[in-house]
């Protein structure tokens, strides 16, 4: 059975960092690139960023570029995500999502809670 | 520029059909799409993959009642013998060369 498991969400001040890990089972992590989705409080999905299955490439949505990093470990099947200059309209949900093969995502996590205080 | 548009509300009765649409922008009318479900306070859940031709792949343990069509630039779901549980969120999903995108989506009322 896949399993994604977020963690690392929490309260953190604007202008300050936070590091997300995403731990995967059920699945050959390191055969699937991954991604980042978030979810505002009462808003749509809205894609963060993603990573291909050897970590080689990493995409970003335009504004997240510069201060958001994904990176992997397929040693330890996990996915992070390190938010940096954190502003008031980064507070989301932020789930991760298996990618197959750079198209659809076909499982996802059960997501964590991000709030950015201004 | 890779845009999905959705309604953002339907409604249907308990026991009806309802048939969800998500269309593609300009110049993207053979792109390929997903439909993720999102039930109340839950994270998403992927229902399948549809293709401009109207084939379809299901994700694991979704449900018959679920299935999808396509015609032109516009991708649909369609929901048969609606439950109670069917009452949620619908997103679709496309991708390009190092972009994902989501429509807004729709808020399915199930009365």
């Amino acid at each position: 059975e896949v399993q994604l498991l977020e963690s690392g969400g929490g309260l953190v001040q604007r202008g300050g960092s936070l590091r997300l890990s995403c731990a995967a089972s059920g699945f050959t992590f390191s055969n699937y690139a991954m991604s980042w989705v978030r979810q505002a409080p009462g808003k749509g999905l809205e894609w963060v960023s993603a990573i291909t299955a050897g970590g080689l490439y990493t995409y970003y949505a335009e504004s997240m570029k510069g201060r958001f990093t994904i990176s992997r470990d397929n040693s330890k099947n996990t996915l992070f995500l390190q938010m940096n200059s954190l502003r008031a309209e980064d507070t989301a949900v932020y789930y991760c999502a298996k990618d197959v093969d750079g198209s659809q995502f076909d499982y996802w996590g059960q997501g964590t809670l991000v709030t950015v205080s201004s | 520029q890779l845009v999905l548009t959705q309604s953002p509300s339907a409604s249907a009765s308990l026991g009806a059909s309802v048939k969800l649409t998500c269309t593609l922008s300009s110049g993207h009318s053979n792109y390929a799409i997903a439909w993720h479900q999102q039930q109340p306070e839950k994270g998403p859940r992927y229902l399948m993959k549809l293709n401009s031709d109207g084939s379809h792949s299901k994700g694991d343990g979704i449900s018959d009642r679920f299935s999808g069509s396509s015609s032109g630039a516009e991708r649909y779901l369609t929901i048969s013998s609606l439950q109670s549980e069917d009452e949620a969120d619908y997103y679709c999903q496309t991708w390009g060369t190092g972009i994902q995108v989501f429509g807004g989506g729709t808020r399915l009322t199930v009365l």
